[in-house]
Protein backbone atom coordinates (compact mmCIF):
# COMPACT_ATOMS: atom_id res chain seq x y z
CA UNK A 1 0.00 0.00 0.00
CA UNK A 2 1.07 3.39 -0.44
CA UNK A 3 2.16 5.31 2.46
CA UNK A 4 1.15 8.65 0.82
CA UNK A 5 -1.71 9.96 -1.49
CA UNK A 6 -1.06 13.15 -4.06
CA UNK A 7 -2.84 14.89 -6.40
CA UNK A 8 -2.19 12.99 -9.83
CA UNK A 9 -1.45 16.82 -11.57
CA UNK A 10 -1.23 19.76 -11.84
CA UNK A 11 -1.34 22.75 -14.10
CA UNK A 12 0.38 26.28 -13.33
CA UNK A 13 1.76 29.32 -15.45
CA UNK A 14 5.55 30.07 -15.22
CA UNK A 15 5.64 33.32 -12.44
CA UNK A 16 3.07 31.62 -10.48
CA UNK A 17 3.58 30.14 -6.86
CA UNK A 18 2.35 26.56 -6.78
CA UNK A 19 1.35 24.48 -3.77
CA UNK A 20 1.75 20.28 -4.18
CA UNK A 21 -0.13 18.45 -1.41
CA UNK A 22 0.84 15.21 0.29
CA UNK A 23 -1.42 13.52 2.61
CA UNK A 24 0.22 10.96 4.82
CA UNK A 25 -2.27 9.80 7.66
CA UNK A 26 0.14 6.84 9.17
CA UNK A 27 3.49 8.63 8.93
CA UNK A 28 5.03 6.77 12.06
CA UNK A 29 7.01 9.14 15.11
CA UNK A 30 10.67 8.26 13.01
CA UNK A 31 9.40 9.42 9.67
CA UNK A 32 10.84 11.74 7.66
CA UNK A 33 9.04 13.36 4.99
CA UNK A 34 10.92 13.92 1.66
CA UNK A 35 10.10 14.88 -1.77
CA UNK A 36 11.99 13.81 -5.07
CA UNK A 37 11.74 15.42 -8.34
CA UNK A 38 11.67 13.59 -11.88
CA UNK A 39 12.60 14.50 -15.58
CA UNK A 40 11.34 12.13 -18.35
CA UNK A 41 13.91 9.28 -18.45
CA UNK A 42 16.31 10.41 -15.65
CA UNK A 43 16.17 9.34 -12.11
CA UNK A 44 14.90 11.41 -9.37
CA UNK A 45 16.18 13.71 -7.70
CA UNK A 46 16.29 14.81 -4.01
CA UNK A 47 14.58 17.97 -3.41
CA UNK A 48 13.97 18.41 -0.13
CA UNK A 49 13.37 16.83 3.72
CA UNK A 50 11.73 17.92 6.93
CA UNK A 51 10.39 16.53 10.06
CA UNK A 52 8.15 18.98 11.26
CA UNK A 53 7.19 22.86 10.68
CA UNK A 54 9.12 24.70 7.54
CA UNK A 55 12.15 23.66 6.17
CA UNK A 56 13.63 25.97 2.98
CA UNK A 57 16.38 25.39 0.49
CA UNK A 58 17.51 26.18 -2.49
CA UNK A 59 15.32 24.73 -4.20
CA UNK A 60 11.99 24.47 -2.30
CA UNK A 61 10.09 25.36 0.69
CA UNK A 62 8.30 22.66 2.47
CA UNK A 63 6.00 23.18 5.10
CA UNK A 64 4.68 20.65 7.47
CA UNK A 65 1.89 21.07 10.17
CA UNK A 66 2.29 20.15 13.86
CA UNK A 67 0.37 16.50 13.45
CA UNK A 68 2.26 15.78 10.58
CA UNK A 69 -0.16 14.23 8.51
CA UNK A 70 0.40 16.13 5.50
CA UNK A 71 3.04 18.46 3.46
CA UNK A 72 3.24 20.90 0.86
CA UNK A 73 5.77 21.55 -0.91
CA UNK A 74 6.16 24.56 -2.72
CA UNK A 75 8.79 25.54 -5.52
CA UNK A 76 9.90 29.42 -5.86
CA UNK A 77 7.87 31.16 -8.43
CA UNK A 78 7.69 28.20 -11.08
CA UNK A 79 9.46 28.13 -14.62
CA UNK A 80 8.75 25.70 -17.76
CA UNK A 81 12.06 23.80 -16.41
CA UNK A 82 10.02 22.94 -13.00
CA UNK A 83 7.91 20.94 -15.42
CA UNK A 84 8.40 17.26 -13.78
CA UNK A 85 6.54 14.75 -11.31
CA UNK A 86 6.96 15.19 -7.59
CA UNK A 87 7.27 12.08 -5.40
CA UNK A 88 6.26 12.72 -1.84
CA UNK A 89 7.71 9.66 0.59
CA UNK A 90 7.84 9.24 4.61
CA UNK A 91 10.29 6.81 5.66
CA UNK A 92 12.69 6.61 8.40
CA UNK A 93 16.23 6.09 6.21
CA UNK A 94 17.01 5.06 2.77
CA UNK A 95 15.83 1.41 2.81
CA UNK A 96 12.75 0.57 0.21
CA UNK A 97 11.88 3.78 -0.31
CA UNK A 98 8.04 3.90 -1.46
CA UNK A 99 6.86 5.71 -4.42
CA UNK A 100 3.33 6.43 -5.06
CA UNK A 101 2.48 7.85 -8.28
CA UNK A 102 3.49 11.40 -8.11
CA UNK A 103 2.04 14.46 -8.93
CA UNK A 104 2.72 15.83 -12.55
CA UNK A 105 3.16 19.03 -12.83
CA UNK A 106 2.98 21.09 -15.92
CA UNK A 107 3.71 24.25 -16.20
CA UNK A 108 2.71 26.57 -19.78
CA UNK A 109 4.28 29.67 -20.35
CA UNK B 1 33.10 13.25 -8.37
CA UNK B 2 30.90 11.29 -10.39
CA UNK B 3 26.95 10.44 -9.07
CA UNK B 4 25.82 6.90 -9.68
CA UNK B 5 26.44 5.64 -13.21
CA UNK B 6 24.50 3.08 -14.83
CA UNK B 7 24.86 0.86 -17.89
CA UNK B 8 23.90 0.08 -20.32
CA UNK B 9 21.16 3.35 -20.99
CA UNK B 10 19.10 1.35 -23.40
CA UNK B 11 18.77 -2.05 -23.97
CA UNK B 12 16.39 -4.52 -26.49
CA UNK B 13 15.85 -7.89 -25.60
CA UNK B 14 13.70 -10.79 -26.51
CA UNK B 15 11.42 -12.86 -24.22
CA UNK B 16 12.94 -15.89 -22.55
CA UNK B 17 16.48 -13.87 -22.57
CA UNK B 18 18.61 -13.13 -19.69
CA UNK B 19 19.65 -9.36 -19.14
CA UNK B 20 22.32 -8.02 -16.83
CA UNK B 21 21.74 -4.38 -15.93
CA UNK B 22 25.00 -2.10 -13.85
CA UNK B 23 25.49 0.52 -11.35
CA UNK B 24 28.39 2.27 -9.92
CA UNK B 25 27.01 4.23 -7.00
CA UNK B 26 28.62 7.64 -5.87
CA UNK B 27 31.40 7.93 -4.61
CA UNK B 28 31.34 7.20 -0.66
CA UNK B 29 28.26 5.23 -0.79
CA UNK B 30 28.26 1.15 0.22
CA UNK B 31 24.70 0.93 -0.59
CA UNK B 32 22.57 0.14 -3.80
CA UNK B 33 18.99 -0.46 -4.13
CA UNK B 34 17.66 -1.14 -7.66
CA UNK B 35 14.50 -0.26 -8.56
CA UNK B 36 11.41 -0.77 -11.60
CA UNK B 37 9.89 2.08 -12.88
CA UNK B 38 6.75 0.85 -15.37
CA UNK B 39 5.67 3.77 -17.75
CA UNK B 40 3.67 6.42 -15.42
CA UNK B 41 4.11 4.97 -12.20
CA UNK B 42 6.88 5.24 -9.42
CA UNK B 43 9.69 3.45 -9.03
CA UNK B 44 9.19 0.26 -7.42
CA UNK B 45 11.72 -1.45 -4.71
CA UNK B 46 13.10 -4.37 -5.88
CA UNK B 47 15.97 -5.50 -3.41
CA UNK B 48 19.23 -3.80 -1.59
CA UNK B 49 21.91 -4.85 -1.33
CA UNK B 50 25.28 -3.65 1.65
CA UNK B 51 27.97 -5.32 2.14
CA UNK B 52 27.85 -8.09 -0.99
CA UNK B 53 24.52 -8.81 0.82
CA UNK B 54 21.08 -8.62 -0.22
CA UNK B 55 19.34 -6.94 3.14
CA UNK B 56 15.83 -6.50 1.81
CA UNK B 57 13.83 -7.62 -1.37
CA UNK B 58 10.69 -6.19 -2.70
CA UNK B 59 7.77 -7.83 -4.27
CA UNK B 60 9.80 -9.69 -6.93
CA UNK B 61 9.78 -13.25 -8.26
CA UNK B 62 13.44 -14.78 -8.08
CA UNK B 63 13.50 -14.43 -11.54
CA UNK B 64 15.29 -10.69 -10.31
CA UNK B 65 18.77 -11.60 -8.71
CA UNK B 66 21.40 -9.04 -7.84
CA UNK B 67 25.04 -8.93 -6.76
CA UNK B 68 27.09 -6.26 -5.12
CA UNK B 69 31.07 -6.20 -5.44
CA UNK B 70 33.51 -5.64 -3.30
CA UNK B 71 34.32 -1.71 -4.75
CA UNK B 72 30.18 -1.56 -3.80
CA UNK B 73 29.45 -1.56 -7.64
CA UNK B 74 26.28 -3.77 -8.45
CA UNK B 75 24.71 -5.47 -11.13
CA UNK B 76 20.93 -6.60 -11.27
CA UNK B 77 20.39 -9.70 -13.40
CA UNK B 78 16.70 -10.75 -15.11
CA UNK B 79 16.45 -14.52 -16.06
CA UNK B 80 13.35 -15.64 -18.40
CA UNK B 81 12.52 -11.99 -19.60
CA UNK B 82 8.85 -11.35 -20.26
CA UNK B 83 7.28 -8.73 -22.03
CA UNK B 84 6.12 -6.82 -18.63
CA UNK B 85 9.77 -6.20 -17.59
CA UNK B 86 10.20 -3.99 -20.20
CA UNK B 87 10.50 -0.68 -18.04
CA UNK B 88 12.69 1.86 -17.16
CA UNK B 89 15.77 0.08 -14.15
CA UNK B 90 16.81 2.54 -11.48
CA UNK B 91 19.81 2.18 -9.56
CA UNK B 92 20.08 4.32 -6.18
CA UNK B 93 22.95 4.43 -3.90
CA UNK B 94 22.70 5.66 -0.24
CA UNK B 95 25.54 5.82 2.76
CA UNK B 96 25.04 4.28 6.04
CA UNK B 97 24.64 5.57 9.74
CA UNK B 98 22.44 8.17 11.15
CA UNK B 99 21.61 11.25 8.89
CA UNK B 100 21.96 9.22 5.27
CA UNK B 101 18.11 10.12 4.39
CA UNK B 102 18.96 11.21 0.98
CA UNK B 103 19.09 8.62 -2.02
CA UNK B 104 21.00 9.53 -5.41
CA UNK B 105 19.52 7.77 -7.81
CA UNK B 106 21.88 7.22 -12.09
CA UNK B 107 19.72 7.52 -15.00
CA UNK B 108 18.37 4.64 -15.46
CA UNK B 109 18.55 1.65 -18.03
CA UNK B 110 15.01 1.67 -20.48
CA UNK B 111 14.85 -2.38 -21.05
CA UNK B 112 12.49 -3.42 -24.17
CA UNK B 113 11.31 -6.88 -23.78
CA UNK B 114 9.99 -8.06 -27.39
Amino acid sequence: LAKTTQPISMDSYEGQEVNITCSHNNIATNDYITWYQQFPSQGPRFIIQGYKTKVTNEVASLFIPADRKSSTLSPPRVSLSDTAVYYCLVGANTDKLIFGTGTRLQVFP
Amino acid sequence: DAGVTQSPTHLIKTRGQQVTLRCSPKSGHDTVSWYQQALGQGPQFIFQYYEEEERQRGNFPDRFSGHQFPNYSSELNVNALLLGDSALYLCASSGTGAGNTEAFFGQGTRLTVV
